[in-house]
């Protein structure tokens, strides 16, 4: 079954530590997406990609990069991880213009 | 700018009452909306998304009719039940295929 799948689940990390949140997919779709959840603001985009080798800043960038080596892998980089970083992480997949997506089961990270 | 509003952050009601969640966007380009569902400690899941040919689009006995005059995609259930209970997100998705969220309304069904 096609399938998003995040890794690792939970993560604590230290300040100003690296941090790197793994997405890997199995739908075949071009496009990939980090998100991050907060209570009050809902999902918003970090980065995304169009495929192997492309990376793209979402709304929200500042502090994070991206990294897509291949179709089925995307991952989302904090090179130095602060406080304000902690939230819950969601990598999706989809296809063309117009398509929903699928999202991963999510990552919660506490940066201490 | 593109963005999606859901204008309630929290509804709760009574177990058998309707459902009716608000959203409205503003789109730069022709708009396909989508209703996602989060339960505790889950992935968002689609619900239901926005077709091209009128038709209605219904899941679970949730529907949503896209308004383009008004700019609005609520998502309503005649029933609420108590599996109802969950995280609710609108959506747009944009020319660029993406997904612009609104942020989210949770529902609480009491009995």
């Amino acid at each position: 079954e096609a399938a998003v799948t995040q890794s690792p689940r939970n993560k604590v990390a230290v300040t100003g530590g690296k941090v790197t949140l793994s997405c890997n997919q199995t739908n075949n779709h071009n496009n990939m997406y980090w998100y991050r959840q907060d209570t009050g603001h809902g999902l918003r985009l970090i980065h995304y990609s169009y495929g192997a080798g492309s990376t793209e800043k979402g709304d929200i960038p500042d502090g994070y990069k991206a990294s897509r080596p291949s179709q089925e892998n995307f991952s989302l980089i904090l090179e130095l991880a602060t406080p304000s970083q902690t939230s819950v992480y969601f990598c999706a997949s989809g296809g063309t213009t117009n398509s929903d997506y699928t999202f991963g089961s999510g990552t919660r990270l506490l940066v201490i | 700018g593109d963005s999606v509003t859901q204008t309630e952050g929290l509804v709760t009601l009574t177990e058998g009452l309707p459902v009716m969640l608000n959203c409205t966007y503003q789109s730069t380009y022709s708009p396909f909306l989508f209703w996602y569902v989060q339960h505790l400690n889950e992935a968002p899941k689609l619900l239901l998304k926005s077709f091209t040919d009128n038709k209605r689009p219904e899941h679970q006995g949730f529907h949503a009719t896209l308004h383009k005059s008004s700019s609005s995609f609520h998502l309503q259930k005649s029933s609420a039940q108590l599996s109802d209970s969950a995280l609710y997100y609108c959506a747009n998705n944009n020319a660029g295929a993406k997904l612009t969220f609104g942020g989210g309304t949770r529902l609480t069904v009491r009995p």
